[in-house]
């Protein structure tokens, strides 16, 4: 399967701290997005970044990807009680057009 | 960006009914996508529907199960047939602008 894997499956963290999410694939990417997926709803698209990029910012995020390990990890700082949702990392992989989502991260920011 | 509006949000059916799933995009696109995400679980491409062409099914999922329409660039629809309550899921359709994925906002169906 080229499916993704996220570590760790849930994550419990108070306001303020950072949060980091892990995510490893099986075969070359074109891509990796990260998604976000608020109460099992639609979801909304927060970062993507190519193959040939180590490292990548937006807002409170930051992104890493590792090719030769085949891993990525996201990080939110100073989180907030908004931030609770899944995490999922999806992968555009090398010949393929469509993209294969991780089984995801849950996490819970308390106030 | 793309604004895709997604109904019904959430539904009960019987065992052995069918439910007509519809999305409506603010703008044209060429490839609309329908995903399943079973309890708990990642999400699971079902098939990728053109305008004017038969749908595109993934491995394990069939037209007579699980027919799509797309009659033009701005809507199509995913119909979930002879539902079971195996058919118990979130199912999201989405668009792509640019390698990203825009999504509905999904329609929670339960079978019983």
């Amino acid at each position: 399967s080229q499916q993704g894997e996220e570590d760790p499956q849930a994550l419990s963290i108070q306001e303020g701290e950072n949060a980091t999410m892990n995510c490893s694939y099986k075969t070359s990417i074109n891509n990796l997005q990260w998604y976000r997926q608020n109460s099992g709803r639609g979801l909304v698209h927060l970062i993507l970044i190519r193959s040939n990029e180590r490292e990548k910012h937006s807002g409170r995020l930051r992104v890493t990807l590792d090719t030769s390990k085949k891993s990525s990890s996201l990080l939110i700082t100073a989180s907030r009680a908004a931030d609770t949702a899944s995490y999922f990392c999806a992968t555009v992989h090398s010949g393929y057009s469509t993209l294969t989502f991780g089984k995801g991260t849950m996490l819970l920011v308390s106030p | 960006s793309a604004v895709i509006s997604q109904k019904p949000s959430r539904d009960i059916c019987q065992r052995g009914t069918s439910l007509t799933i519809q999305c409506q995009v603010d703008s044209q696109v060429t490839m609309m996508f329908w995903y399943r995400q079973q309890p708990g679980q990642s999400l699971t491409l079902i098939a990728t529907a053109n305008q004017g062409s038969e749908a595109t099914y993934e491995s394990g999922f069939v037209i007579d199960k699980f027919p799509i329409s797309r009659p033009n660039l701005t809507f199509s629809t995913l119909t979930v047939s002879n539902m079971s309550p195996e058919d118990s899921s979130i199912y999201l359709c989405s668009v792509e602008l640019r390698e990203k994925l825009f999504f509905g906002s999904g329609t929670q169906l339960s079978v019983l």
